[in-house]
């Protein structure tokens, strides 16, 4: 595997159940990153996780809670979601928190919500 | 905060013809970071060019090239000889220091008509 995977790719659940998406960067990186993608916004940043560490959760719902175990995997524990939360979800990697540093995505998980 | 607009939610070009896809932005630093990335259908997202606000000279990257006018607080991005592989999901977004995490337009879904 190389760059940014992401598993599974598609996942429904039901507002009831508990899920996990999961992320594995194969970069060397050492700065990861949840966002949201739905139809005609912009990108939401969620969470932000250096060297391990959060360092920005940018007023997500508890019913997101994100994990990350060491730099190269990145989770994010679903449960009690609502239909609003269906959406794109990108994960993304950058070598440090820098300005200037280039983001490498994900292919995403769809995520629908029943 | 930052924001970021983008105009046109979809365009279409003739292949091998140039297209211009707008984009403006507000921020109050004086250096950042500007970037376009794009998002081509069911795949990843990818960087496609990137310019430091401090740097005069657009960026170019083969193909692709841009026009940044920071007191207009511009920067557009140009397709010369466009492809059938540009079409995509065009998103325009900008970092500064202190404030490293991309803020996103809404996109602008490009088309290529063969």
């Amino acid at each position: 595997e190389t760059g940014v995977t992401q598993t599974p790719r598609h996942l429904v659940m039901g507002m009831t159940n508990k899920k996990s998406l999961k992320c594995e960067q194969h970069l060397g990186h050492n700065a990861m990153y949840w966002y949201k993608q739905s139809a005609k916004k912009p990108l939401e940043l969620m969470f932000v996780y250096n060297f391990k560490e959060q360092t920005e959760n940018n007023s997500v719902p508890s019913r997101f809670s994100p994990e990350c175990p060491n730099s190269s995997h990145l989770f994010l524990h679903l449960h009690t979601l609502q239909p609003e939360d269906s959406a794109l979800y990108l994960c993304a990697s950058s070598q440090d928190l820098l300005a200037s540093d280039e983001q490498f995505f994900g292919p995403g998980t769809r995520l629908t919500v029943l | 905060a930052q924001t970021v607009t983008q105009s046109q939610p979809e365009m279409s070009v003739q292949e091998a013809e140039t297209v211009t896809l707008s984009c403006t932005y507000d921020t109050s630093e004086s250096d950042y970071y500007l970037f376009w990335y794009k998002q081509p259908p069911s795949r990843q997202m990818i960087l496609v060019i990137r310019q430091e606000a401090y740097k005069q000279q657009n960026a170019t990257e083969n193909r692709f090239s841009v026009n940044f006018q920071k007191a207009a607080k511009s920067f557009s991005l140009k397709i010369s000889d466009s492809q059938l592989g540009d079409a995509a999901m065009y998103f325009c977004a900008t970092t500064n220091f202190g404030n490293e995490k991309l803020t996103f337009g809404t996109g602008t879904r490009l088309t290529i008509i063969p």
